[in-house]
Formats: C-alpha cells, sequence, structure tokens
C-alpha cells in the first residue's frame, strides 16, 4: 500500500534535547511538507520540500530543522531553541509542489517531561 | 484578519441530518480549495478538491465554491455517526496551503 508513515505515534522530550521525527513516503511524490498542529489553530506550515536536497522555511521555521537526502524521506528536527514544541507534528506530500492537493501521515505527538 | 476562517463549531447533528460546514476567505488569489477529514488522533484524509466557481458532488459529499463571495462550503447528505470527525477547509496559492481552525462535528444516532 502506498502512503505517508510517520514515526514514532508518540514521542517525549527533556529539555535541553533534541528530537528528531520521522516521514517516509512511498507515492513518489517530489514535494514533502511539515505542519504543526494545535488545538484551535488549524494546520501551519513549519518547513517544505519541492525537491531532493532543497527546503524552504514556512511560517513557523524558527526552533526546527530539515533534511531531504532522499526523495522518500524528510526527517523533522525539533531543537532545543523550540521552547513551547507540544503540539501534533503531521507530514504531507504531493506530486508536485503547486496545483496538487497534499495527502497527510497520521502524525506525531510530541510531548515535554 | 486571518485568511481562512472557518467556525469551530462544535457542531452536533442527529443521524441523517444534513450538515452545512463553511468557510470564508480574504485573499482573491486562492485558486485551489480543498476538504479534508480528520479522526481523532490520526492524520486529515482529502476528501473534495475543487478548483473553480460552483458544485462538486461525491456520494454523500457536496463541496461550493462561490469565487466572487470569497465563500466555500461542504454539505455532508445523510449524515452518519461515522462521520463524527473534524472538518478542515484548505485554499491553496501557488501550492502553499492555508488551513482554517476546522470545525468539530458529532452525529448522534
Amino acid at each position: 500500500d502506498g502512503g505517508i508513515t510517520q514515526s514514532p505515534k508518540y514521542l517525549f522530550r527533556k529539555e535541553g534535547q533534541n528530537v528528531t521525527l520521522s516521514c517516509e513516503q512511498n507515492l513518489n511524490h517530489d514535494a514533502m511538507y511539515w505542519y504543526r498542529q494545535d488545538p484551535g489553530q488549524g494546520l501551519r506550515l513549519i518547513y517544505y520540500s519541492q525537491i531532493v536536497n532543497d527546503f524552504q522555511k514556512g511560517d513557523i521555521a524558527e526552533g526546527y530543522s530539515v533534511s531531504r537526502e532522499k526523495k522518500e524521506s524528510f526527517p523533522l528536527t525539533v531543537t532545543s531553541a523550540q521552547k513551547n514544541p507540544t503540539a501534533f507534528y503531521l507530514c504531507a506530500s504531493s506530486t508536485d509542489s503547486v496545483n496538487q492537493p497534499q495527502h497527510f501521515g497520521d502524525g506525531t505527538r510530541l510531548s515535554i517531561l | 484578519q486571518k485568511e481562512v476562517e472557518q467556525d469551530p463549531g462544535p457542531l452536533s447533528v442527529p443521524e441523517g441530518a444534513i450538515v452545512s460546514l463553511n468557510c470564508t476567505y480574504s485573499n482573491s488569489a486562492f485558486q485551489y480549495f480543498m476538504w479534508y477529514r480528520q479522526y481523532s488522533r490520526k492524520g486529515p484524509e482529502l476528501l473534495m478538491y475543487t478548483y473553480s466557481s460552483g458544485n462538486k458532488e461525491d456520494g454523500r459529499f457536496t463541496a461550493q465554491v462561490d469565487k466572487s463571495s470569497k465563500y466555500i462550503s461542504l454539505f455532508i447528505r445523510d449524515s452518519q455517526p461515522s462521520d463524527s470527525a473534524t472538518y478542515l477547509c484548505a485554499m491553496s496559492e501557488w501550492g502553499k496551503l492555508i488551513f482554517g481552525q476546522g470545525t468539530e462535528l458529532s452525529v448522534k444516532p
């Protein structure tokens, strides 16, 4: 089955710790995205990548970093600089970044210990 | 003012009712319009995708776009308890999606 796999489903971060969220897709999509979802605020774009080895900041990139070394993988690192990391993180992909709808994984819920 | 406004609800209806979910927007450059359904602790699932004014129907779901009024709607006919979820509208300008807050819908048996 083609789809987007996010892992882990739940993640806990200690103060001062960096954590990395995994996102893998086997849809052969060029574009990949990371969103943050907070209660009552909808989805906000953190980073996106239109092609391997290239990515751009979204609306709330501070305290996050990404890499895109392979077409199918787009990991997100939540750094210690992100002071309010508790949220539901969603990864998405699309065939291109302009006119095609985005398809989502089932998310990772990050909490602070 | 937010670019996309969506009534967060919650909205509670009896089984079999017609549900109307709505979003308004301020950016006339939005070209593509989507509705997603999100069950609790899951990722959003694409329901409808349209790019022109008018209606698009898919089973019990109808998406309506009125670009002149900057208003989109999703109608659900014969609503079922399995339709209970949060519904998100989203709009695209050259690939960047802007989401509404989501409307929480509960369909009671």
